[in-house]
C-alpha cells in the first residue's frame, strides 16, 4: 500500500495562511490525493482531492508536485475552527484496484490567536 | 438527510462480552469502512467491504468481525478476544471512483468503553 510521510504538528497565527505538507514518493500513476480532516471527537471530514493539476474549493486548496512525490493542502486564512488533525491519503483510481484506505497519522494544526 | 449513522454514541461493557456497534449508510454507496482510534493517535482500519456479501481484513483484525448482508448496514462486533477494546470507533462508506461521490463520509464514531 502506498503510504504517506506528515510532519507530527504544525503551529500557524490566526489569519495567517497555513501550508502543510505530504510526501508520497511511492505514489502509482493512478493514485488520487486526498485530504481529510479530524476536529476533536469527530468523525473526519473530506477537504479536497487531485491527481496532478493544483486544485481549489472553498475549503483549501492544494498544490501537487510536477512528480506528484509530493503536496501542499494550503489553507490561505487559517482561522481557530480549523484547528485539526490533517490527513493526507492515497486512494485508487483504478476501480479494478482493492481501495485498502488507510490512514497514517495526520498532522497536528495548533491555531494560535 | 443522507449521511452515515452510529449508534449508540457511548457504550459501556465489562470485559468478556461480545458488543456490537451499528453502521448505517443511506447515501448507497458501495463499500463501508470500520476504523478504530485511541487518544492522540491515527485512525487505523479494522474491516472494509466493497460490494454487498464480501468483505476482507484490514491491518488490526485481529478480535474483530463483521457482516455485510445489506448494502445500508456494516456492523462490527467487538469479541471478548479483542484485548484492548476501548477505543473510539468510526465507520465510514465512500461511492465509486470516477462519480462525485467517491470521497469517504464518516460517521460521527462510537466510543466504546470496556471495564
Amino acid at each position: 500500500d502506498a503510504k504517506t510521510t506528515q510532519p507530527n504538528s504544525m503551529e500557524s497565527n490566526e489569519e495567517e495562511p497555513v501550508h502543510l505538507p505530504c510526501n508520497h514518493s511511492t505514489i502509482s500513476g493512478t493514485d488520487y490525493i486526498h485530504w481529510y480532516r479530524q476536529l476533536p471527537s469527530q468523525g473526519p471530514e473530506y477537504v479536497i482531492h487531485g491527481l496532478t493539476s493544483n486544485v481549489n474549493n472553498r475549503m483549501a486548496s492544494l498544490a501537487i508536485a510536477e512528480d506528484r512525490k509530493s503536496s501542499t493542502l494550503i489553507l490561505h486564512r487559517a482561522t481557530l475552527r480549523d484547528a485539526a488533525v490533517y490527513y493526507c491519503i492515497l486512494r485508487a483510481g483504478d476501480m479494478n484496484r482493492d481501495d485498502k484506505i488507510i490512514f497514517g497519522k495526520g498532522t497536528r494544526l495548533h491555531i494560535l490567536p | 438527510d443522507g449521511g452515515i449513522t452510529q449508534s449508540p454514541k457511548y457504550l459501556f461493557r465489562k470485559e468478556g462480552q461480545n458488543v456490537t456497534l451499528s453502521c448505517e449508510q443511506n447515501l448507497n454507496h458501495d463499500a463501508m469502512y470500520w476504523y478504530r482510534q485511541d487518544p492522540g493517535q491515527g485512525l487505523r482500519l479494522i474491516y472494509y467491504s466493497q460490494i454487498v456479501n464480501d468483505f476482507q481484513k484490514g491491518d488490526i483484525a485481529e478480535g474483530y468481525s463483521v457482516s455485510r448482508e445489506k448494502k445500508e448496514s456494516f456492523p462490527l462486533t467487538v469479541t471478548s478476544a479483542q484485548k484492548n477494546p476501548t477505543a473510539f470507533y468510526l465507520c465510514a462508506s465512500r461511492g465509486r471512483p470516477g462519480q462525485n461521490n467517491y470521497e469517504q463520509y464518516f460517521g460521527p464514531g462510537t466510543r466504546l468503553t470496556v471495564t
